[in-house]
């Protein structure tokens, strides 16, 4: 099951910032979350991940909660292409080894 | 560099046949994970493959079983197909104990 929730979909305004938000409430300690999109059934690409601190990339800033229970991408200006279903993810750590449990996505839909 | 790569990217198979899925993972990676993604859906977590071995399995039948070569690269054997099976299988590489995870383009099946 995922352990994460997210909108199943939000618009913004090229140019404007998109923050995307995510609950995951029932994070574990040593899980982290990440931050895929997908655009098109092309390949997942990733975006960024965390752990308890913020995070920023080239791509996206990462603001996690500090209760670890949510989190927010954000886009700081968005453009047509960053049109995509956006995948916030936790990484599963098991005995052996570890899996991203994959949700819904957020659909985020950027127009002129 | 090459990044993840998958192959073949398109393929037609019958009911009852079986399949077998490539994948090269990114360069100086050593892990190799496996995902399903129906239409509509998030991908769904295979199995693991970590020095030539199964580490962990997500909740899939016996019917998917997979390989790790001593130079890293996988495959994914899927037999007895059934319609249900059609979907976008992604391959993704990581280093083990590191947290960077790269997704390839994908291997569309197609169950008739």
């Amino acid at each position: 099951d995922a352990k994460t929730t997210q909108p199943p979909s939000m618009d913004c305004a090229e140019g404007r910032a998109a923050n995307l938000p995510c609950n995951h409430s029932t994070i574990s300690g040593n899980e982290y979350v990440y931050w895929y999109r997908q655009i098109h059934s092309q390949g997942p690409q990733y975006i960024i991940h965390g752990l308890k601190n913020n995070e920023t990339n080239e791509m996206a800033s990462l603001i996690i909660t500090e209760d670890r229970k949510s989190s927010t991408l954000i886009l700081p200006h968005a453009t047509l292409r960053d049109t995509a279903v956006y995948y916030c993810i936790v990484r599963v750590a098991y005995q052996a080894g570890t899996a991203l449990i994959f949700g819904k996505g957020t659909t985020l839909s950027v127009s002129s | 560099d090459a990044g993840v790569t998958q192959s073949p990217t398109h393929l037609i198979k019958t009911r009852g046949q079986q399949v077998t899925l490539r994948c090269s993972p990114k360069s100086g990676h050593d892990t190799v994970s496996w995902y399903q993604q129906a239409l509509g859906q998030g991908p769904q977590f295979i199995f693991q493959y970590y020095e030539e071995e199964e580490r962990q399995r997500g909740n899939f039948p016996d019917r998917f079983s997979g390989h790790q070569f001593p130079n890293y690269s996988s495959e994914l054997n899927v037999n007895a197909l059934l319609l249900g099976d059609s979907a976008l299988y992604l391959c993704a590489s990581s280093l083990n104990g590191g947290n960077t995870i790269y997704f390839g383009e994908g291997s569309w099946l197609t169950v008739v």
